[in-house]
């Protein structure tokens, strides 16, 4: 079957560093996503791994290891408008580009 | 920018009435896709097209259907609406080719069956 966990919530304080982890069980893979919503709004594309290791961009990064179903999003420098949720999401190995979604983590930063 | 337009933000409908969600890329993205999102169950994909008139089952099919008549537009049909389909739906769009290529979100269209 298909199973993406995630933590439910988090909360961290401005100014410091979190780390989204995110577990993956599917039947196939072709890259694992991390979009960024803010309450009412859509998702926003963040980063993208395929291949094992870390991605960074700006205040962002992203790491992926394959062969332990795991993936996590480290965010630096954390900023009041950080508060969102966080989605994990696994692009299955098929033609169509199918995304399966976590169930996403809510991030609340903290003055 | 990649603009995919949701056409209705907020709905009220009626249990047994049809509904009509409508959305519109402006990328040439072959590849289109409805979720629903609920807390606590995260998006779940209701139906996908990746080809005009083409359409393919999501994880949530039952008691919706799609159209895909033009390749810029996407819409969500449901036949007789029920209260568990009040939810937030999104549409999407991406290209094919590419495993990297993001999926695109259109603002999402909160509805209420009452």
């Amino acid at each position: 079957g298909q199973n993406i966990d995630q933590p439910t919530e988090m909360t961290a304080t401005e100014g410091a560093i979190v780390q989204i982890n995110c577990t993956y069980q599917t039947s196939g893979f072709n890259g694992l996503f991390w979009y960024q919503q803010h309450a009412g709004e859509a998702p926003t594309f963040l980063s993208y791994n395929v291949l094992d290791g870390l991605e960074e961009k700006g205040r962002f990064s992203s790491f992926l290891s394959r062969s332990k179903g795991y993936s996590y999003l480290l965010l630096k420098e954390l900023q009041m408008k950080d508060s969102a949720s966080y989605l994990c999401a696994v692009r299955d190995g098929g033609a169509t580009n199918k995304l399966i979604f976590g169930t996403g983590t809510l991030l609340a930063v903290q003055p | 920018d990649v603009k995919v337009t949701q056409s209705s933000r907020y709905l009220v409908k009626r249990t047994g009435e049809k509904v009509f969600l409508e959305c519109v890329q402006d990328m040439d993205h072959e590849n289109m896709f409805w979720y629903r999102q609920d807390p606590g169950l995260g998006l779940r994909l209701i139906y996908f097209s990746y080809d005009v008139k083409m359409k393919e089952k999501g994880d949530i099919p039952e008691g919706y259907s799609v159209s895909r008549e033009k390749k810029e537009r996407f819409s969500l049909i449901l036949e007789s609406a029920s209260t568990n389909q009040t939810s937030m739906y999104l549409c999407a769009s991406s290209q094919i080719g590419e495993p990297g290529n993001t999926i695109y979100f259109g603002e999402g269209s909160w509805l209420t069956v009452v």
